[in-house]
């Protein structure tokens, strides 16, 4: 099992540009999150999604925009890049409510995402 | 916004000593979790303690919970140079049943040889 992984690893942007991060988890979790780091921070939650086909906003949406067509991927997407948005994203996938390990989520390595 | 809050911001230690690090939150909770962060990694799940438990152990850490103080300490004993890394705790509110996450700013530990 490959667990999360995202891609890309690094992206650099020029602001206003677009890019959509990709998330991937073989693990058949129905709940996904996007979360983003920045220096001295704890994780912020962006979006998340509770099932295929269903999104939600959480802490910090303003800018991004998630897509959930597959259950296995979690799509991240920045339509107009901003210098704010200059973090380091991450993914985690945790299994249905109701199992022993229903709170543990697994993570991604991580993007990390530079907007000049 | 952030629940919980970790102390120290830094801690730094010789192999073989042992490492505390504490964390504060703010509601109640369902549980509360300690995750570890390798620089330019991702998080690792290490431990999950539930708000009926006070005490919880896995291989050399151990880990405390007191719900009336909304505080919980992570101790990892006979530290190695391994376990540098930054070490989070997050906390899942009572009643949630989408498992959110908050999450402290994190303890930054290195241990040196």
């Amino acid at each position: 099992n490959a667990g999360v992984t995202q891609t890309p690893k690094f992206r650099v942007l020029k602001t206003g540009q677009s890019m959509t991060l990709l998330c991937a988890q073989d693990m058949n979790h129905e709940y996904m999150y996007w979360y983003r780091q920045d220096p001295g921070m704890g994780l912020r939650l962006i979006h998340y999604s509770v099932g295929e086909g269903t999104t939600a906003k959480g802490e910090v949406p303003d800018g991004y925009n998630v897509s959930r067509l597959k259950k296995q991927n979690f799509l991240l997407g920045l339509e107009s890049a901003a210098p704010s948005q200059t973090s380091v994203y991450f993914c985690a996938s945790r299994t249905y409510p109701g199992t022993s390990e229903r709170d543990t989520q697994y993570f991604g390595p991580g993007t990390r995402l530079t907007v000049l | 916004s952030q629940q919980g809050e970790e102390d120290p911001q830094a801690l730094s230690i010789q192999e073989g000593e042992n490492a505390t690090m504490n964390c504060s939150y703010k509601t109640s909770i369902n549980n509360l979790q300690w995750y570890r962060q390798n620089s330019g990694r991702g998080l690792v799940h290490l431990i999950l303690i539930r708000s009926n438990e006070r005490e919880k152990h896995s291989g050399r850490l151990r880990v405390t919970l007191d719900t009336s103080k909304k505080s919980s300490s992570l101790l990892i004993t006979a530290s190695r140079a391994a376990d540098t890394a930054s070490y989070f705790c997050a906390t899942v509110d009572r009643g949630s049943t989408l498992g959110r996450l908050y999450f402290g700013r994190g303890t930054q530990l290195t241990v040196w040889p």
